[in-house]
Formats: structure tokens, sequence, C-alpha cells
């Protein structure tokens, strides 16, 4: 049960894009469609903003998306606000009813 | 809406145990598999423990397997998390979450109780 492996931080202006990649195995990202993306900002639970891979639920603004091509999964947030500035998390399910979470990306907004 | 309430965290000597509570309303806690997560002070998060709807069914993180037991009331809307044999590096703001069924995310989140472990 190895953490995914994420990028400490990223950063990008506003209206700017920007990806966040997360890495795994064969034994969870690879095996599953069920990645998953969380926002945390300071003090406050997550909030899931895509799930399965690329799925956005309800209330989930389109400037975020999501995709996978092997091992590796990837968040999108494009036209980058203020209000994007968070930590971002991406987990993944990885058989007989186990689930593992990436590190966790700073977000900074320029 | 969902709405998810954990309890019972505070200070507790290593060695010691205790149990956490989250309270659920807001949907039909009976249909939903049901998930504990941790944060360490500063550090991301780690997946603890899934329990399915019906309690039947449950799976700890190896950190954790042995010493932490998930379980839930139905008839309470109540999911708990026992913690035995706690240690300082169990010291974590300790989340519930709400397993989106057949999706395998834990679509909802309590705001989350913080255990530490200090003698």
């Amino acid at each position: 049960q190895s953490a995914l492996t994420q990028p400490a931080s990223v950063s990008g202006s506003p209206g700017q894009s920007i990806t966040i990649s997360c890495t795994g195995t064969t034994s969870d990202v690879g095996s599953y469609n069920f990645v998953s993306w969380y926002q945390q900002h300071p003090a406050k639970a997550p909030k899931v903003m895509i799930f399965e891979g690329s799925k956005r639920p309800s209330g989930v603004s389109n400037r975020f998306s999501g995709s996978k091509s092997g091992n590796t999964a990837s968040l999108t947030i494009s036209g980058l606000q203020a209000e994007d500035e968070a930590d971002y998390y991406c987990c993944s399910y990885a058989g007989t009813n186990t689930w593992v979470f990436g590190g966790g990306t700073k977000l900074t907004v320029l | 809406q969902v709405q998810l309430v954990e309890s019972g965290g505070g200070v507790v000597q290593p060695g010691r145990s205790l149990r956490l509570s989250c309270a659920a309303s807001g949907f039909s806690f009976s249909r939903n598999a049901m998930h504990w997560a941790r944060q360490a002070p500063g550090k991301g998060l780690e997946w603890v423990a899934v329990i399915s709807n019906d309690g039947n069914n449950k799976n700890h993180a190896d950190s954790v397997k042995g010493r932490f037991t998930i379980s839930r009331d139905n008839s309470k809307n109540t999911l708990y998390v026992q913690m035995d044999s706690l240690r300082a590096e169990d010291t974590a703001v300790y989340f519930c979450a709400r397993d989106y069924s057949g999706t395998f995310t834990l679509d909802d989140w309590g705001q989350g109780t913080l255990v530490t472990v200090s003698s």
C-alpha cells in the first residue's frame, strides 16, 4: 500500500491551465478506472472533484477534468481562479477492498 | 443534505484506546459503505478502513491492521472505529466518509476529529 506519487507543488497564473499527475502501479491506477481527485482548502474537509477517472460530480466546475494513461492519472484545471488555490489529492482503488491516496499537491495561483 | 459528524477525539497516552464515532444524516445510511481516513498534522491523506453497507465486510490499512476495528450500527446511523494500542504516529485528524455506491469514491466527508497520542 505505497502512496501514489504526485508533485509536491504546482503553480499557475489566473486564466492559465495546470495539470497535476498521479503515478501509481499496475496494482492500482493501472488496473482500475476508479481514480478520484479531491480538493482540500486549509482546515477543511476534502471535496471530490473527479471520480472514476474523468467524471465530475454535480456542482463541480467544468474547468476541472481528469484523464488516465497507463499507471498515471492526471487532473487538469483550466482557466485558473484564485479560489482554486488548495491542496489536491488523487486516490485509487487498489483491489481487495483497499484504497490508496497520493501524497498531495499544493496548487498556488500566482 | 448529507451530514457526517465525527466525535470522540482527544489526547490519549501511547498504548491506550479510543473509540471514534461518526453520526450520519441526510441519506439512507444502511445503503452505503463507509470509510475512515486520516491526516497527520501538515501531512497528506491516508485511507484507514472501509466497511460494507451491512457491516459484514470490512478491511483495514496495513498500518492499522490488528489495532483498529471499523464497525457500524445501522439502527443508530452511526459509524465507529475502535483504536487500540495507539502510537504517536496515529496522531491525526480522522475523517469519516461515505462511499458513493459502485464508484469506489469517498464522495462526502465529515469535518474530522483530532486524535493526539502523547504522554
